[in-house]
């Protein structure tokens, strides 16, 4: 695709739900990045894909945010038992290089609302 | 404190205003400092990005860095309607793995 791609657009989920969020990235972009944006607040980082291997997931909240990219290509992340607070829009970003955040391009996010 | 502070307005000017956009950053490491656009309901997107200290201009935009006071500013000439959109400054940490990104300011550009 031309661009990072992130589904679905919206999500709404009643607390306690299991949600699965999917990003595709750019074709053959090796890097892939995970950000919280909450309402009035810049994207917070959550996690690193270089290829399969997340190298970096300092920023995960809690043991209930879990994020794979099993062939280094599409990268779930994936939210247990939601509560009010992952009230927020979840961005995807991708780069070609190796930990080259400067050049990464994101997507247009997922709005997620636990009710 | 956060590592990088922003005001989030909102900033109202009139079309064809200079408009001057903030960011104060406490990390002394940090070595590139960078400027994205997010529109409404999107995702942001790189408008530029500066090496160390001194000035960056690209077309309407500058950007500065003064490394000493720890003070990045976006200046927008001849601001647009089409420019209203929340400005978020951001640096990337050392490993070049993840950015830290400021509130956003949300700047509106009336006609």
């Amino acid at each position: 695709g031309a661009g990072v791609s992130q589904s679905p657009r919206y999500k709404v989920a009643k607390r306690g739900q299991d949600v699965a969020l999917r990003c595709d990235p750019i074709s053959g972009h090796v890097s892939l990045f995970w950000y919280q944006q909450a309402l009035g607040q810049g994207p917070e980082f959550l996690t690193y894909f270089q290829n399969e291997a997340q190298l970096d997931k300092s920023g995960l909240p809690s043991d209930r945010f879990f994020a794979e990219r099993p062939e280094g290509s599409v990268s779930t992340l994936k939210i247990q038992r939601t509560q009010q607070e992952d009230s927020a829009v979840y961005l995807c970003a991708s780069s070609l290089g190796a930990g080259s955040t400067t050049e990464a391009f994101f997507g247009q996010g997922t709005r997620l609302t636990v009710v | 404190q956060k590592e990088v502070e922003q005001d989030p307005g909102p900033l109202s000017v009139p079309e064809g205003a200079i408009v001057s956009l903030n960011c104060t950053y406490s990390n002394s490491a940090f070595q590139y400092f960078m400027w994205y656009r997010q529109y409404s309901r999107k995702g942001p997107e790189l408008l530029m990005y500066t090496y160390s200290s001194g000035n960056k201009e690209d077309g309407r935009f500058t950007a500065q860095v003064d490394k000493s006071s720890k003070y990045i500013s976006l200046f927008i000439r001849d601001s647009q309607p089409s420019d209203s959109a929340t400005y978020l400054c951001a640096n990337p940490n050392t490993g070049f793995q993840k950015l830290v990104f400021g509130t956003g300011t949300r700047l509106l550009v009336s006609p």
